[in-house]
């Protein structure tokens, strides 16, 4: 059974950083591209950032680049996203997504995480 | 700036059918979109419903069904039930590993 599970998330002040984990079984992990996608509250969702199952490809938002870096570690089945330099517009909740194939332009949402969130103020 | 537009909200009748859209601000939507739909309930992940255009995902049933209309891509629900009230997000490829999102449909059932 696929499995998808976030952590990492809770309150922290503007300017600061959070590192979310992702943690996947029941399948090849890096043969398959994942996403963060972030939905603030009341709001829709927002695509954050993707990483090709090797990890050499990596594209960004352009609301976190420069800001939010992802990576995932093939050997421990893990997906990454750390988030620096916080703002209170990146409240949300993050989920991670399985894409159905290895490549960043393959769907995405063959599976989803349940999410964890990121609360970002003072 | 590429927007991804959507019907704010629609409302279908009990056993009706609608079809919701996916726009492009400039532009016309293709396959080479991979548009795929998303359909969430207060509080919870979303659940994917069609990727690529019209594959319908695991366990979907075929009261869903997807395709391109015009210059859009669309979503269309027949036999509407009281279950299917939720909100709808369709997402595009736009290319060079950027993904957007729509700004979602909430949709009623009455």
């Amino acid at each position: 059974e696929v499995q998808l599970l976030e952590s990492g998330g809770g309150l922290v002040q503007p300017g600061g950083s959070l590192r979310l984990s992702c943690a996947a079984s029941g399948f090849t992990f890096s043969s398959y591209a994942m996403t963060w996608v972030r939905q603030a509250p009341g709001k829709g969702l927002e695509w954050v950032s993707s990483s090709s199952g090797s990890g050499d490809s990596r594209y960004y938002a352009d609301s976190v680049r420069g800001r939010f870096s992802i990576s995932r570690d093939n050997s421990k089945n893990t997906l990454f996203l750390q988030m620096n330099s916080l703002r209170a517009e990146d409240t949300a909740v993050y989920y991670c997504a399985k894409h159905f194939g290895f490549y960043i332009g393959s769907p995405m949402g063959d599976y989803w995480g349940q999410g964890t969130l990121v609360t970002v103020s003072s | 700036q590429t927007v991804v537009t959507q019907e704010p909200s629609f409302s279908v009748s009990p056993g009706g059918t609608v079809t919701l859209t996916c726009g492009l601000s400039s532009g016309s939507v293709s396959t080479t979109n991979y548009p795929s739909w998303y359909k969430q309930a207060p509080g919870q992940a979303p659940l994917t419903l069609i990727y690529s255009t019209n594959t319908r995902s695991s366990g979907v049933p075929d009261r869903f069904s997807g395709s391109i209309l015009g210059n859009k891509a669309a979503l269309t629900i027949t036999g509407a039930q009281a279950d299917d009230e939720s909100d709808y997000y369709c997402v595009l490829y736009m290319g060079s590993g950027i993904w957007v999102f729509g700004g979602g449909t909430k949709l009623t059932v009455l």
